[in-house]
């Protein structure tokens, strides 16, 4: 059984127009991250939520922000997409930040 | 900045045969060090991890080993299979303990 769930598996959608992907889990982990994946890249981490602590990586744009509402679900919104944002997002939860990862099968977004 | 360093970008084998995947760390108070296998499309699925008290560990094919005075880890897949074929990031956990730094992973050809 998916313990990481992110809808959609595929989203499509327009220069500009704003775009939210989201995760959830059953895992009641206290960590959640969102991830960045390009083709033939590693995972690049954008931000991660320790509880309701939220940590922005350094170098994540200020167009990418995400939403926590309570510990099951996290949310990415992208607010103006460009062609470079097209890209696999990946959702992974833990129980600490030292501890392993369990990703989701990830949001592959496309921009028209 | 905290980095991983990982070699080879590419690796080709024959069925049956070993293969070895390096990787160096840069920032000396990392302490977890987690394998991730990413087939083609799928998401990254751990396959074994490390800690900084062990040297090495064991998981029937698969095995990690440690030098931390060094700064290095590596997997080793020996009796390689063709389904072992799959791109391979290392990781580590970051001085904060907040997240993981990748590798750029390995893509690993396993042909029979």
């Amino acid at each position: 059984d998916a313990m990481v769930i992110q809808n959609p598996r595929y989203q499509v959608t327009q220069f500009g127009k704003p775009v939210t992907l989201s995760c959830s889990q059953t895992l009641n982990h206290n960590v959640m991250y969102w991830y960045q994946q390009k083709s033939s890249q590693a995972p690049k981490l954008l931000f991660h939520y320790y509880d309701k602590d939220f940590n922005n990586e350094a170098d994540t744009p200020d167009n990418f922000q995400s939403r926590r509402p309570n510990t099951s679900f996290c949310f990415l919104d992208i607010r103006s997409p460009g062609l470079g944002d097209a890209a696999m997002y990946l959702c992974a939860t833990s129980t600490n930040s030292n501890q392993p990862q369990h990703f989701g099968d990830g949001t592959r977004l496309s921009i028209l | 900045g905290e980095n991983v360093e990982q070699h080879p970008s590419t690796l080709s084998v024959q069925e049956g045969d070993s293969a070895v995947i390096k990787c160096t760390y840069s920032d000396s108070a990392s302490n977890y060090f987690p394998w991730y296998k990413q087939e083609l499309g799928k998401r990254p699925q751990l396959i074994i991890d490390i800690r900084s008290n062990v040297g090495e560990k064991k998981d029937q094919r698969i095995a990690v080993t440690l030098n931390k005075t060094a700064k290095h880890f590596s997997l080793h897949i020996t009796e390689t299979q063709p389904e072992d074929s799959a791109v391979y990031f290392c990781a580590a956990s970051t001085s904060a303990g907040t997240a993981l730094i990748f590798g750029k992973g390995t893509t690993l050809s396993v042909s029979s």
